[in-house]
């Protein structure tokens, strides 16, 4: 099972939206709505913002949202703020001795 | 709140069996699988296996043949032992909770860096 494809890196100023893409297969992302996304800042555990595709866990900033159209998802981050710098992770259900698979992780920049 | 933290072994030599223990605390162990992560430095997160509470396992199949995960529901704690270790096995190893239906990690250990060397 093949990792899933994020971009390396993206970038933004404070205020603007951003969106990071997470493509996979038939297999893992077009078949299930259970994509997740999480927030990892440098030397610190992986957070999670975002499951089933387009849920907020409680405490998470509606800044954060997510969709996914056929083997893609998507997060979107608007109004950038500072904090918000650091890698995101996807990861979809793949199912039977798989379980989960993650993408390569992406590093967000605030300009 | 339910907290988790990774010990065992910062180095572990080659060929040798690497062993991590996670504490679960605040909280039952039971109702959720209990995963272990790795992160090797400046790449991405990938899955190792997971234990329910029953005792039942699930493991990723490229390291299937050296992983083995247990669970002590008394002390709250679950356990990865994986076996000839290279280089390629260091690693910052997380343990992770994850929510049978969501299928998505809600809490995270610090996370333990391992590093396989002679």
């Amino acid at each position: 099972q093949s990792a899933l494809t994020q971009p390396a890196s993206v970038s933004g100023s404070p205020g603007q939206s951003i969106t990071i893409s997470c493509t996979g297969t038939s297999s893992d992302v077009g078949s299930y709505n259970l994509v997740s996304w999480y927030q990892q800042h440098p030397g610190k555990a992986p957070k999670l913002m975002i499951y089933g595709v387009t849920k907020r866990p409680s405490g998470v900033s509606n800044r954060f949202s997510g969709s996914k159209s056929g083997n893609t998802a998507s997060l979107t981050i608007s109004g950038l703020q500072a904090e918000d710098e650091g890698a995101y992770h996807c990861c979809s259900y793949v199912g039977g001795s798989t379980y989960v698979v993650f993408g390569g992780g992406t590093k967000l920049t605030v300009l | 709140q339910v907290q988790l933290q990774e010990s065992g072994p910062g180095l572990v030599k080659p060929s040798e069996t690497l062993s991590l223990t996670c504490t679960v605390s605040g909280g039952s162990i039971s109702s959720y699988y209990w995963s272990w992560i790795r992160q090797p430095p400046g790449k991405g997160l990938e899955w190792i296996g997971f234990i329910y509470h029953s005792g039942s396992t699930n493991h990723n199949p490229s390291l299937k043949s050296r992983v083995t995960i247990s669970i002590d529901t008394s002390k709250n704690q679950f356990s990865l032992k994986l076996s000839s270790v290279t280089a390629a096995d260091t690693a910052v190893y997380y343990c992770a909770r994850a929510e049978p239906r969501s299928d998505a990690f809600d809490i995270w250990g610090q996370g333990t860096m391992v590093t396989v060397s002679s």
